[in-house]
């Protein structure tokens, strides 16, 4: 089962920065939170990970409360091509090996960007 | 740029057929899987592979079966395809940080 809550849908407006909540109030200290999107009729894309601290990178910016129970994706300009679904997943580092690599998707937030 | 690409973007099947959805990355990956997903349930791991040759049941395998004969190629064989097996079908590799999808296969078994 998913660890993670997320809310089924929000909009946003073009060009507005899009805040995606993610709760996951059972993570563990070893456990990362990452963010995937699936665009309709692709595959799922990674977006940025973080395991306490903020992280930033082209995509977007993740911000982890203290005591990492939650989380929240920031798009800071959304586009139009920004509308997907997009979800919250926590496990542990991803390394080689085992099954380690798998991720357990959850049923995510269908963002959509409104011109 | 890294490519996991799937050999069919959509393929339909009658029922009884033997299926075999192949995909191949480019990036040297170790790690290989196969996920399907459909509405409402998200994707469902099938399959996994962490070398050549090696494989492991993922949550839902029964009535697939798997082939890691290269490390850049992990093959989903539907031996005897069902209805029930209409869906979209991913594949993707793993990364140090990232796993890599790739487009999908929706297959439609008829």
């Amino acid at each position: 089962d998913a660890k993670t809550t997320q809310p089924p849908s929000m909009d946003c407006a073009e060009g507005r920065a899009a805040n995606l909540p993610c709760n996951h109030s059972t993570i563990s200290g070893n456990e990362y939170v990452y963010w995937y999107r699936q665009i309709h009729s692709q595959g799922p894309q990674y977006i940025i990970h973080g395991l306490k601290n903020n992280e930033t990178n082209e995509m977007a910016s993740l911000i982890i409360t203290e005591d990492r129970k939650s989380s929240t994706l920031i798009l800071p300009h959304a586009t139009l091509r920004d509308t997907a679904v997009y979800y919250c997943i926590v496990r542990e580092y991803m390394n080689y090996g085992g099954s380690q690599g798998n991720l357990i998707f959850g049923k995510g937030t269908k963002l959509s960007v409104k011109p | 740029d890294v490519k996991v690409t799937q050999s069919s973007r959509y393929l339909v099947k009658r029922t009884g057929e033997k299926v075999f959805l192949e995909c191949v990355q480019d990036m040297d990956h170790e790690n290989m899987f196969w996920y399907r997903q459909d509405p409402g349930l998200g994707l469902r791991l099938i399959y996994f592979s962490y070398d050549v040759k090696m494989k492991e049941k993922g949550d839902i395998p029964e009535g697939y079966s798997v082939s890691r004969e290269k490390k850049e190629r992990f093959s989903l064989i539907l031996e005897s395809a069902s209805t029930n097996q209409t869906s979209m079908y991913l594949c993707a590799s793993t990364g140090v940080d990232e796993q890599f999808f790739g487009p999908g296969t929706r297959l439609t078994v008829l």
